[in-house]
């Protein structure tokens, strides 16, 4: 089983301000198949990032991913108040599929 | 309108079973795969296994084999998640989540809260 964890934890920034968050993998996540996740409280998980780099459909270009083997990066390069939330990493390369365990991303 | 609706809240006893449904709506039902994530309360999401429609064939996390049964209905485009001897840490908020073979989860449901509780 693939264990990601990410880091920090909590990150306290202030709109306008720039968001990198990490996910590293215990092993290689094959093909790049890594996904980023935001929920917001009381609401399921949205899509972001897709394939490590790929965004979803409707998702604005503040959002980036980049990364591969068991190293990747969400930046969200000007925080906006819609985009304090908690985000997920997940890879879907092999069984089972696994989720980090979050980064809450909150008002300074 | 592609979309996933789930069954409402449920409390059960420990012990017990519950089932959550999904309904999709929108889309070809049996060209895609269902998965199933949890939630128990303030923490992270853990994904339970899947089913593929077309075939019937699951696929379970190792966790939870020998307590979960995934189902569908082709007719009514439905799925559903069985989740057997509840205990307290049951409790969560169940998702369906749609999936196109391996990829990402680019369609979710709303949540299925279960309580387990005497």
């Amino acid at each position: 089983e693939i264990v990601l964890t990410q880091s920090p934890d909590t990150l306290s920034l202030s709109p306008g301000e720039r968001a990198t968050l990490s996910c590293r993998a215990s092993q290689s996540v094959s093909g790049s198949y890594l996904a980023w996740y935001q929920q917001k409280p009381g609401q399921a998980p949205s899509l972001l990032i897709n394939g490590a780099s790929s965004r979803a459909t409707g998702i604005p270009d503040r959002f980036s991913g980049s990364g591969s083997g068991t190293d990747f990066t969400l930046t969200i390069s000007r925080l906006e108040p819609e985009d304090f939330a908690v985000y997920y990493c997940q890879q879907y390369g092999s069984s089972p599929r696994t989720f980090g365990q979050g980064t809450k991303v909150e008002i300074k | 309108q592609v979309q996933l609706v789930q069954s409402g809240a449920e409390v059960k006893k420990p012990g017990a079973s519950v089932k959550v449904s999904c309904k999709a709506s929108g889309y070809s039902f049996t060209v895609y795969y269902m998965h199933w994530v949890r939630q128990a309360p303030g923490q992270g999401l853990e994904w339970m296994g899947w089913i593929y429609p077309n075939s019937g064939g699951t696929n379970y996390a190792q966790k939870f084999q020998g307590r979960v049964t995934m189902t569908r209905d082709t007719s009514i485009s439905t799925v559903y998640m069985e989740l057997s001897r509840l205990r307290s840490d049951d409790t969560a908020v169940y998702y369906c989540a749609r999936d196109s073979g391996r990829d990402a989860f680019h369609l979710w449901g709303q949540g299925t809260m279960v309580t387990v509780s005497s």
